[in-house]
């Protein structure tokens, strides 16, 4: 059972926008904002999205924004497109002994 | 442009070790901003951080509690290169293992922004 907690599945029509929660404790995502998410395509590496909560790196796109409210941070993706089909992870550093905390991981769908 | 190569076999024998390296261009194992980690992600387990090294006028390395007891990773300074081994291998290390960069430009090195292509290593007789 992953540490943090997200929905196994969204999905969304070109265009819309959805938004991806992750749920953690005072112990990792309310207590730190080392906050980052991954895009995971099938048999690919993971892809840093979002990191430090909020933060992009550079050359990924305006579309992808994250935020972070008590425990719960939230990935959203603006005017989705096919191409963001893929499996994304939430992670936190945590201050438990794993050091670092993943989500199980939300499949999106784009309709 | 930072790439990890990585290599290694995709099949070991129950308590063996299993061995993977991480070979880098584009940077330093050696940098004093950088981090070298290796995670696994498995369909039991997820994404599962596993360790690193690093170096800070000397060197370093940090594993999880879960392997600590069996695990080594290794820097190379001549092959610029790290490496990891993961002793007495049970059918549970079965996983797609991935060598990956801690951030320089984030906050923590604990988000990784460049990985390896990732191995497939199998533990079965």
């Amino acid at each position: 059972q992953s540490a943090l907690t997200q929905p196994a599945s969204v999905s969304g029509s070109p265009g819309q926008s959805i938004t991806i929660s992750c749920i953690g404790t005072s112990s990792d995502v309310g207590g730190y904002n080392y906050i980052s998410w991954y895009q995971q395509h099938p048999g690919k590496a993971p892809k840093l999205m979002i990191y430090d909560v909020s933060y992009r790196p550079s050359g990924v796109s305006n579309r992808f924004s994250g935020s972070k409210s008590g425990n719960t941070a939230s990935l959203t993706i603006s005017g989705l497109q096919a191409e963001d089909e893929a499996d994304y992870y939430c992670s936190s550093y945590t201050i438990s002994s794993t050091r670092v905390a993943f989500g199980g991981g939300t499949k999106l769908t784009v309709l | 442009q930072v790439q990890l190569q990585q290599s290694g076999p995709g099949l070991v024998k129950p308590s063996q070790t299993l061995s993977l390296t991480c070979a880098i261009s584009g940077d330093s194992v050696s940098s004093s901003s950088a981090a070298w980690n290796w995670i696994r992600q498995s369909p039991s387990r997820g994404l599962e951080w596993l360790g690193r090294t690093y170096y800070r006028s000397k060197w370093y390395n940090d594993y999880a509690v879960s392997v600590k007891s069996r695990m080594t990773i290794n820097p190379d300074t001549s092959k610029n290169q790290f490496s990891l081994q993961l002793d007495s291998a049970t059918p549970e290390d079965t996983a797609v293992y991935y060598c990956a960069r801690g951030c320089t430009y984030c906050s923590t090195t604990y988000h990784f922004d460049y990985w390896g292509q990732g191995t497939l290593v199998t533990v079965s007789s």
